[in-house]
């Protein structure tokens, strides 16, 4: 079973400071992705990478970036937390060239900013 | 404009009881449609995809229909459980053809994912 693991459940931050989600797979899938949940607005897509060291911008990338230094690892970086950042931060990971294969998610990161 | 309406928002149902959700999408070209259940506090985990060619496919009480020209779909829960409370996600990916963010994936054929806001299901004893 492929497994998503995200390093905090849980994090508060205050405005201002520099914020680090990371993520790891275990299943050496080429695609990793970022989400953030909210209430009433579903899922929305913060940045993907299909490979490391690659990366794209998603539907809300701004406040956001990312790094991919190696295959299995996926990091959210929030260079300057603003309480509008509060948030469930999902990270999933899926193959290339699936057109059929799932996304895989973590179980989240709940992050509220003072 | 590419889009996927789930209704209802929330729904309460007896246990045992049996309940039906519904996905329109306004996606094209499409791919794929596929049903995602999330737990409280978990991550969505897939239940069953559609592709363009399937009707009807089932997943033990879990039965999704997909009706391609009308762009619609529903997933079926059968004799629910409690533990079926959760929220219900569609998501369906769109073809090649019009996506410029598909083109970006190196030898990728995969094309762009447009999510539903859930429906939120709540099982009572």
């Amino acid at each position: 079973d492929v497994k998503v693991t995200q390093s905090s459940r849980y994090l508060v931050k205050r405005t201002g400071e520099k914020v680090f989600l990371e993520c790891v797979q275990d299943m050496d899938h080429e695609n990793m992705f970022w989400y953030r949940q909210d209430p009433g607005l579903g899922l929305r897509l913060i940045y993907f990478s299909y490979d490391v060291k690659m990366k794209e911008k998603g539907d809300i990338p701004e406040g956001y970036s990312v790094s991919r230094e190696k295959k299995e690892r996926f990091s959210l970086i929030l260079e300057s937390a603003s309480t509008n950042q509060t948030s469930m931060y999902l990270c999933a990971s899926s193959l290339r060239t699936g057109f059929g294969s799932p996304l895989h998610f973590g179980n989240g990161t709940r992050l509220t900013v003072t | 404009k590419n889009q996927v309406e789930q209704s209802p928002q929330s729904l309460i149902i007896l246990e045992g009881k049996n309940c039906t959700l519904q996905c329109n999408y306004t996606v094209s070209p499409f791919s794929n449609l596929r049903w995602y259940k999330q737990d409280t506090g978990r991550g969505p985990v897939s239940l069953t995809i559609m592709t363009f060619s399937e009707n009807t496919k089932s997943n033990g009480r879990y039965t999704a229909t997909l009706d391609a020209d009308t762009k619609q779909s529903s997933l079926h829960i059968t004799a629910s459980q409690l533990s079926d409370s959760a929220s219900y996600i569609c998501v369906v990916r769109a073809g090649l053809q019009a996506q410029l963010w598909s083109r970006k994936e190196r030898g990728s054929t995969l094309g762009r994912l447009y999510f539903g806001r859930g429906t939120q299901l709540t099982v009572w004893p």
